[in-house]
């Protein structure tokens, strides 16, 4: 069975950081490019971030570009998302999820994880 | 790299059909066989109902179709059920990024 479980979200003060992990099973993490998305309450998905195979090409949207760093660790199935400089903008319930089948579709999600940016 | 477009609302009455429209630009959308639409029902993290513009995941429907014409991609369900309401997203491949919509409210009267 595939699963994707997020850990280390919270409360975090506008200027603050955060890492976000993810832990997968149920599959060969180390064959799929994997990605985040993120869900502001009451708004729509965003597209955040993605990262190849074996890490060394890696895309982020224009808003968390500088700020935050997606990243991977094949040997225990890990996926990161290092988030420094926090805005309120960035309160969101973020999912990490596998970037299959096809390009920019997401057929595995994690359960999310909540990132509140509030002093 | 901006939103996909897509309709707020939508509606239709059990048994019917209705269609929800998505479009981007031909630098997405437009550009690549690469859309796929998310189901959203409260609290819970999005499905997979279509990818690629028309193949669906196992255990989909076939209720569930997809298509594209030019910069607009579209979601189209059949036989409308209770169950379908809920909100769709979709997103499109842009060239090493992903970009969503905005999503759709889809009411089932």
């Amino acid at each position: 069975e595939v699963q994707l479980v997020e850990s280390g979200g919270g409360l975090v003060q506008p200027g603050g950081s955060l890492r976000l992990s993810c832990a997968v099973s149920g599959f060969t993490f180390s064959s799929y490019w994997m990605a985040w998305v993120r869900q502001a309450p009451g708004k729509g998905l965003e597209w955040v971030a993605n990262i190849n195979q074996d890490g060394s090409r890696n895309y982020h949207v224009d808003s968390v570009k500088g700020r935050f760093t997606i990243s991977r660790d094949n040997a225990d199935s890990s996926l990161y998302l290092q988030m420094n400089s926090l805005r309120a903008e960035d309160t969101a319930v973020y999912y990490c999820v596998r970037d299959d089948p096809g390009y920019a579709a997401f057929e595995y999600w994690g359960q999310g994880i909540l990132v509140t940016v509030s002093s | 790299q901006s939103a996909l477009t897509q309709p707020p609302s939508a509606s239709g009455s059990p048994g019917q059909s209705v269609t929800i429209s998505c479009t981007g630009t031909s630098s997405d959308v437009g550009r690549y066989n690469y859309v796929s639409w998310y189901q959203q029902h409260p609290g819970k993290a999005p499905k997979l109902m279509i990818y690629e513009v028309n193949k669906r995941p196992s255990g989909v429907p076939d209720r569930f179709s997809g298509s594209k014409s030019g910069n607009t991609a579209s979601l189209t369900v059949s036989g409308l059920q209770a169950e379908d309401e809920a909100d769709y997203y979709c997103t499109s491949y842009a060239g090493s990024k992903g970009v969503f919509g905005g999503g759709t409210k889809l009411t089932v009267l």
